[in-house]
């Protein structure tokens, strides 16, 4: 199957720097890619849709200045959480959508932050 | 909360049958997911079905979609130890956006 990939798998930065995680498409183009923050033992929150080549749709409740989407080709998608506090810290999951499939995203293996 | 509702814990024997339930509430999903996710891993599609299908199997894993009452299983045969791990039922909304229930932690015992 396709494979994305993130990048870095984990971070700990201090509170107030902002730090920048890659989602990469390998083998495939993706149009759309969906970032997803998952707290301990809980669910995948889904926080924002990013499109190629045009703004990023998000979610009731995300901050849009404090998750900064960008996805300026289409097999990279990146998520800068800025100002960062250690309410922040989360493993943080994209997916990408192969336009060929209907029915299928593919999920990259996540990015544990801490924020101290 | 979550739209998709999904039992918590389940703890199964070695060698038994798993079965993991899940409802849902947007009667319009096209398609709705099992994945699987291992201790800090991403998720991996286990299996999918279509909203028109009320069965799907493949090899080990057996889904039962009830349209009717939105509700959907997962049904684990012959159950091993690399079966434990966290499952998640999913339904796509809109827009191929996922929605996703809380996860159910399977625990296979010797």
């Amino acid at each position: 199957g396709a494979v994305v990939s993130q990048h870095p798998s984990w971070v700990i930065c201090k509170s107030g720097t902002s730090v920048k995680i890659e989602c990469r498409s390998l083998d495939f183009q993706a149009t759309t890619m969906f970032w997803y923050r998952q707290f301990p033992k809980q669910s995948l929150m889904l926080m924002a849709t990013s499109n190629e080549g045009s703004k990023a749709t998000y979610e009731q409740g995300v901050e849009k200045d404090k998750f900064l989407i960008n996805h300026a080709s289409l097999t990279l998608s990146t998520l800068t959480v800025t100002s960062a506090h250690p309410e922040d810290s989360s493993f943080y999951i994209c997916s990408a959508r192969d336009p060929g499939q209907q029915y299928e995203q593919y999920f990259g293996p996540g990015t544990r932050l801490t924020v101290t | 909360g979550e739209d998709v509702e999904q039992s918590l814990f389940l703890s199964v024997r070695e060698g038994d049958s798993s079965v993991i339930n899940c409802t849902y509430t947007d009667s319009s999903s096209t398609y709705l997911y099992w994945y699987k996710q291992e201790p800090g891993a991403g998720l991996q599609l286990l299996t999918y079905i279509f909203s028109n299908m009320d069965m799907k199997q493949d090899q080990r894993l057996t889904v039962l979609l009830n349209k009717k009452d939105k509700h959907l299983s997962l049904r684990i045969a012959d159950t091993q130890t690399g079966d434990s791990a966290i499952y998640f039922c999913a339904e796509m909304i809109s827009d191929y956006k996922l929605s996703f229930g809380a996860g159910t932690t399977v625990t296979v015992r010797a």
